[in-house]
């Protein structure tokens, strides 16, 4: 199956930007989605992109897609303490199934 | 997300008890999954369901079962609860070619 990975860990300074990435080996993948989970909750969509799009901004997130490359990045303008969170980047495939990446946990540091 | 509820939120069990997880919905949606979230390990899937007839094994069904009761209702079984199971379990919805909607989760411990 598809293998998505993302770096565990990632700390930043409120007002910084923080810049999430992830990879994933599926070439013919579809839809690309980014997640985020707080303490004691579920996954909450926070945006998403087509594969055949580069790019898409919404306030202060921009998602980066490099097709070539295998991989996505997810950027937060101006980091606050209430973005901390882990964020899991997931990845449809070309057979439509949802595979997810291990998270990444945001720490933004006051 | 409100429209998905998981019940319990908690719970704690001893090995070889049987156990079931519930989740219904008021999204309308037709599709139903069943996820567990390990520190490190993302989330994996369980069983899934596009509809009321349709059950299908995830990457990780052994030592689960599922039942589709209504097209709201998904619950989760665990025949004989073993310590390694002890996790966080989702249930999430969807309609077709769409992003999966999640409930808030079940944090079950097996003593």
């Amino acid at each position: 199956g598809e293998d998505v990975e993302q770096s565990l860990f990632l700390s930043v300074r409120e007002g910084d930007s923080s810049v999430i990435n992830c990879t994933y080996t599926d070439s013919s993948s579809t839809y690309l989605y980014w997640y985020k989970q707080e303490p004691g909750a579920g996954l909450q969509l926070l945006t998403y992109i087509f594969s055949n799009m580069d790019m898409k901004q919404d306030q202060r997130l921009t998602v980066l897609l490099n097709k070539k490359d295998k991989h996505l990045s997810l950027r937060i303008a101006d980091t606050q303490t209430g973005d901390s969170a882990i964020y899991f980047c997931a990845v449809v495939t070309g057979a439509n199934n949802l595979f997810f990446g291990t998270g990444t946990r945001l720490t933004v540091i006051p | 997300d409100a429209d998905v509820t998981q019940t319990p939120r908690n719970r704690i069990t001893k090995t070889g008890k049987r156990i079931m997880l519930e989740c219904s919905q008021t999204k309308g949606h037709d599709r139903m999954y069943w996820y567990r979230q390990d520190p490190g390990l993302g989330l994996r899937l369980i069983y899934y369901s596009f509809d009321v007839k349709d059950i299908n094994k995830g990457e990780i069904s052994d030592g689960y079962s599922v039942s589709r009761q209504a097209q709201a209702k998904f619950s989760l079984s665990l025949e004989s609860a073993i310590p390694n199971q002890t996790a966080l379990y989702f249930c999430a919805t969807s309609a077709a070619d769409s992003p999966l909607h999640f409930g808030n989760g079940t944090r079950l411990t097996v003593t």
